[in-house]
């Protein structure tokens, strides 16, 4: 059973810093790995989607990278804002169609601290 | 506008009481999916559906019912809620396994539901 971490549970950083988010998975067969951000009582809005045969996705200030052999995504945001201030949930989708038991992490909370 | 809406947004009921929560995507997607957001686990998928007419359990389908009527349309049934069902639903859609950024997932707003 596929299995998504996310650590640390919440983070705390002065704005202007770069940091990274972590996101590991215990199955490699993903098809691909897709990065949230979750506004306080909002729904999920889609920051970066890696496809399985990708390495990383670049968005703005964002970026994300891939290592399907060892199970691992990162996100990494450039120059951090107080905006930026959200939980970030990482979520994986299976490789085999027909199997479409998409499985979140637990999400990050992160802090800019202004 | 390219959306995910879900109604109703808030929804207080008591045990029992038959309830249903609708979700429509206007993006022409094939895959729609239903998830229950709940403190300390996180999003849990309750059901999917991959087409009109298909659809399978998720991970925690117990105590929810789904239909695929339409493409465009796949609400939640909650036959006989319970206090144990007492959380915030999210509904999500994606144009299906094409490749690329069209696989991304759209989430609507969210519902949140308390049964008492």
């Amino acid at each position: 059973k596929q299995e998504v971490t996310q650590i640390p549970a919440a983070l705390s950083v002065p704005e202007g810093e770069n940091l990274v988010l972590n996101c590991s998975f215990t199955d490699s067969a993903i098809y691909n790995l897709q990065w949230f951000r979750q506004d306080p009582g909002k729904g999920l809005t889609s920051l970066l989607l890696i496809q399985s045969s990708q390495r990383e996705q670049t968005s703005g200030r964002l970026n994300a990278s891939l290592d399907k052999s060892s199970g691992r995504s990162t996100l990494y945001i450039a120059a951090s804002q107080p905006g930026d201030s959200a939980t970030y949930l990482c979520a994986v989708r299976p490789t085999n169609f027909g199997n479409e038991k998409l499985t979140f992490g637990t999400g990050t909370r992160l802090t800019i601290i202004p | 506008e390219a959306q995910v809406t879900q109604n109703p947004r808030y929804l207080i009921t008591v045990t029992g009481k038959k309830l249903t929560v609708t979700c429509s995507q206007n993006m022409n997607h094939e895959y729609m999916s239903w998830y229950r957001q709940d403190p300390g686990l996180g999003l849990r998928q309750i059901y999917y559906s991959m087409n009109v007419e298909v659809t399978d359990k998720g991970d925690v389908p117990e105590g929810y019912k789904v239909s695929r009527k339409e493409k465009r349309n796949f609400p939640l049934i909650l036959e006989s809620p319970s206090p144990n069902q007492t959380s915030l639903y999210f509904c999500a859609s994606s144009l299906s396994r094409t490749g690329g950024f069209r696989d991304t997932q759209y989430f609507g707003p969210g519902t949140r539901l308390t049964v008492l």
